[in-house]
């Protein structure tokens, strides 16, 4: 099974700051990697697939990056609707494994 | 617009079962892949079981294998979960979820979730 891991766990942002957040797996996925967002209450929103390319309808304050093992989550400059917590996800191995989280909250 | 809604979710006991259904519409069910996600409570996202669009490939954690039973009724526009020998730790709301492509399997749409209480 690959284990991905998320760092921070938590990240304090001010509005209008830049966030990056990191996603490590513990083999190769390729570019099979996914970002979602989720808020308090509700179901997760794909952010980016393929580790880099955003899905319909999202900001391009939001863009991703890495491949491999690698990748990265940055957000440009938050707004207070992005106040969130992240989660990768791998897609290149069965079973399908997400990382634990990371939570952007208002500094 | 693309709606996935969930059902039949509820309280059972350790040891007892129960059958989730997610009702869809607004695509073309019979050609995407689809998903059961699940989250305990205060917790983060774990992979359930997928379903390939015909029903031919499924699949698994080790966590529910043997206990869980994906199904589709492509007919009728529904995903089920069957879900036996239920756990404490099967406690978590379940959302079913649409593969974004073939070629693509992570989850684009997803429900609204139904909760699953495992406790006596």
């Amino acid at each position: 099974e690959i284990v991905m891991t998320q760092s921070p766990a938590t990240l304090s942002v001010s509005p209008g700051e830049r966030a990056t957040l990191s996603c490590r797996a513990s083999q190769s996925v390729s570019s099979n990697l996914v970002w979602y967002q989720q808020k308090p209450g509700q179901a997760p929103r794909l952010l980016i697939y393929g580790a880099s390319t955003r899905a319909t309808g999202i900001p391009t304050r939001f863009s991703g990056s890495g491949s491999g093992t690698e990748f990265t989550l940055s957000i440009s400059s938050l707004q207070s609707e992005d106040f969130a917590v992240y989660y990768c996800q791998q897609y290149d191995n069965w079973p399908r494994t997400f990382g634990q989280g990371t939570k952007v909250e208002i500094k | 617009e693309v709606q996935l809604v969930e059902s039949g979710g509820g309280l059972v006991t350790p040891g007892g079962s129960l059958r989730l259904s997610c009702a869809a519409s607004g695509f073309t069910f019979s050609s995407y892949s689809m998903n059961w996600v699940r989250q305990a409570p205060g917790k983060g996202l774990e992979w359930v079981s997928s379903i390939s669009s015909s029903g031919r490939y499924i699949y698994y954690p080790d966590s529910v294998k043997g206990r869980f039973t994906v199904s589709r009724d492509n007919a009728k526009n529904s995903l089920f979960l069957q879900m036996n020998s239920l756990r404490a730790e099967d406690t978590a709301v379940y959302y079913c979820a649409r593969d974004l492509a073939s070629s693509i399997s992570c989850y684009v749409d997803w429900g609204q979730g139904t909760l699953v209480t495992v406790s006596s």
